[in-house]
C-alpha cells in the first residue's frame, strides 16, 4: 500500500526558531501533497497545498512567510514553521495524493507533533 | 456554522454491540464522503468511502442522505479495538480550486468497553 513518512515525528524548541518538517510518498510519486494542522479536539484544517515545481497555495489565515512550503520532487515536500511561537505548538500532518489519481484519495503521513517552548 | 459538523461524544459502547452516529454537512455540491479512523495521537485511516446507495464493509456500514446533508455510520458487533475517533470527511464541489480540499470533521469519539 502507499505509504508517507513524515520527519521528525515530534520535536520540542525554543520560541522565535524555525522548524522543518519532511514529507515523503515513499512508493509512489506525488504531484500535490497537503499539509494539515490539528489542536487538541479539534478536526484537521488544511493549512496549504504543495504541488511539485509550483508554489504552494495557502488557505485563508494561513500566512505564506510563517509556513514556508518545498515541493522540489515527486517524493518530497517540506514545512518550515519560521519564527515559532507557542501557538504554533500542533499536530502537523502532510497527506499525499498519487500523481494520476482522484486527489480526494490521500495517504496520510503519521505527523509530526510540535511543542514550541 | 462549520462544514462538517459531529457529536463528539464520546459513545460508550458494551463490546458487542452497535453504535451508530451521523455526520452533518454545509456544503449542499460536496462531491464525496468518507469516514476516517483517528486513534490517538496518530494519523487519520481510510476508514470508508461512502456511496449513494450506501455501503457495506464486514462490520461497519455507511449511509449518505444528500436531502438531508448527512451521512452515517453503523459499526455492528463492536470490538475491543474499535475504540478510536471517527471522522466524517466531505470533500467540497468539483471546482478546480477545490481539489484534493478535503474537510474534516472534528471527529466522534468511540470507547468500545468489555
Amino acid at each position: 500500500g502507499a505509504v508517507v513518512s513524515q520527519h521528525p515525528s515530534w520535536v520540542i524548541c525554543k520560541s522565535g526558531t524555525s522548524v522543518k518538517i519532511e514529507c515523503r510518498s515513499l512508493d509512489f510519486q506525488a504531484t500535490t501533497m497537503f499539509w494539515y494542522r490539528q489542536f487538541p479536539k479539534q478536526s484537521l484544517m488544511l493549512m496549504a497545498t504543495s504541488n511539485e515545481g509550483s508554489k504552494a497555495t495557502y488557505e485563508q489565515g494561513v500566512e505564506k512567510d510563517k509556513f514556508l512550503i518545498n515541493h522540489a520532487s515527486l517524493t518530497l515536500s517540506t514545512l518550515t514553521v519560521t519564527s515559532a511561537h507557542p501557538e504554533d505548538s500542533s499536530f502537523y500532518i502532510c497527506s499525499a495524493s498519487p500523481s494520476g489519481g482522484d486527489t480526494d484519495t490521500q495517504y496520510f503521513g503519521p505527523g509530526t507533533r510540535l511543542t514550541v517552548l | 456554522r462549520k462544514e462538517v459538523e459531529q457529536d463528539p461524544g464520546p459513545f460508550n459502547v458494551p463490546e458487542g454491540a452497535t453504535v451508530a452516529f451521523n455526520c452533518t454537512y454545509s456544503n449542499s455540491a460536496s462531491q464525496s464522503f468518507f469516514w476516517y479512523r483517528q486513534d490517538c495521537r496518530k494519523e487519520p485511516k481510510l476508514l470508508m468511502s461512502v456511496y449513494s446507495s450506501g455501503n457495506e464493509d464486514g462490520r461497519f456500514t455507511a449511509q449518505l442522505n444528500r436531502a438531508s446533508q448527512y451521512i452515517s455510520l453503523l459499526i455492528r458487533d463492536s470490538k475491543l479495538s474499535d475504540s478510536a475517533t471517527y471522522l466524517c470527511v466531505v470533500s467540497p464541489s468539483g471546482t478546480t480550486d477545490s481539489w484534493g480540499k478535503l474537510q474534516f470533521g472534528a471527529g466522534t469519539q468511540v470507547v468500545v468497553t468489555p
